[in-house]
């Protein structure tokens, strides 16, 4: 299957900071997905994105769709606590969905 | 409606055992995945269903045994499971084709092998 590269693989930041993790793969996908999982739960959809070089935000993320289709990154602005988390970006295509090795985020208050 | 029930929520089983995990999504998405996770690595793929059929299959052992009877409901049969089987297992959906739209999880079944 593809592989997908994702980085960094953890942060530690202060509240109030900004944030910016990143995906990449050798092949193209027609979708990026971007979720955050708690422990012990499923990953919860944050963004999806669906045409290259696609912006969209959703409140204090923001994400992009790479132009050549094989990355896209996720920033997250005035960071909180409760970002808390693992993000983990996802590729899709042909019914065929790939995990990056996710970035653990801490935020210290 | 976005959501995606998997039942149960944790299971523990005995190495001879026979058990299933059940998955459920009303959204009309026609392709729904089974991914594996262990602690702090990513969702892994397991199997994917497009409109009911077995399209892809990650070479993952025959003591898991998916099935899908019909498009709102995906089964994940378990036999002679060895320990290092047990992790967190995840059902997902999307609308399937060449271009798939938002994916769905549930929250998981902790699976234990004892």
């Amino acid at each position: 299957g593809q592989q997908l590269n994702q980085s960094p693989q953890s942060m530690f930041i202060q509240e109030g900071e900004d944030v910016s993790m990143n995906c990449t793969s050798s092949s193209i996908f027609n979708t990026w997905l971007w979720y955050k999982q708690d422990p012990g739960e499923g990953p919860v959809l944050l963004i999806a994105l669906y045409k290259a070089g696609e912006l969209t935000s959703n409140g204090r993320l923001t994400a992009q769709f790479g132009i050549t289709r094989k990355d896209s990154f996720l920033n997250i602005s005035a960071s909180i606590p409760s970002d808390v988390g693992i993000y983990f970006c996802a590729g899709s295509r042909n019914n065929d969905m790939r995990f990056g090795a996710g970035t653990r985020l801490t935020v210290k208050p | 409606d976005t959501e995606v029930t998997q039942t149960p929520k944790h299971l523990v089983m005995g190495m001879t055992n026979k058990k299933s995990l059940k998955c459920e999504q009303h959204m009309g998405h026609r392709a729904m995945y089974w991914y594996k996770q262990k602690a702090k690595k990513p969702p892994e793929l397991m199997f994917v269903y497009s409109y009911e059929k077995l399209s892809i299959n990650e070479s993952v052992p025959s003591r898991f045994s998916p099935e899908c009877p019909n498009s709102s409901l995906l089964n994940l049969h378990l036999h002679a499971l060895q320990p290092e089987d047990s992790a967190l297992y995840l059902c997902a959906s999307t609308t399937a084709g060449g271009w798939n739209t938002e994916a769905f999880f549930g929250q998981g079944t902790r699976l234990t092998v004892v």
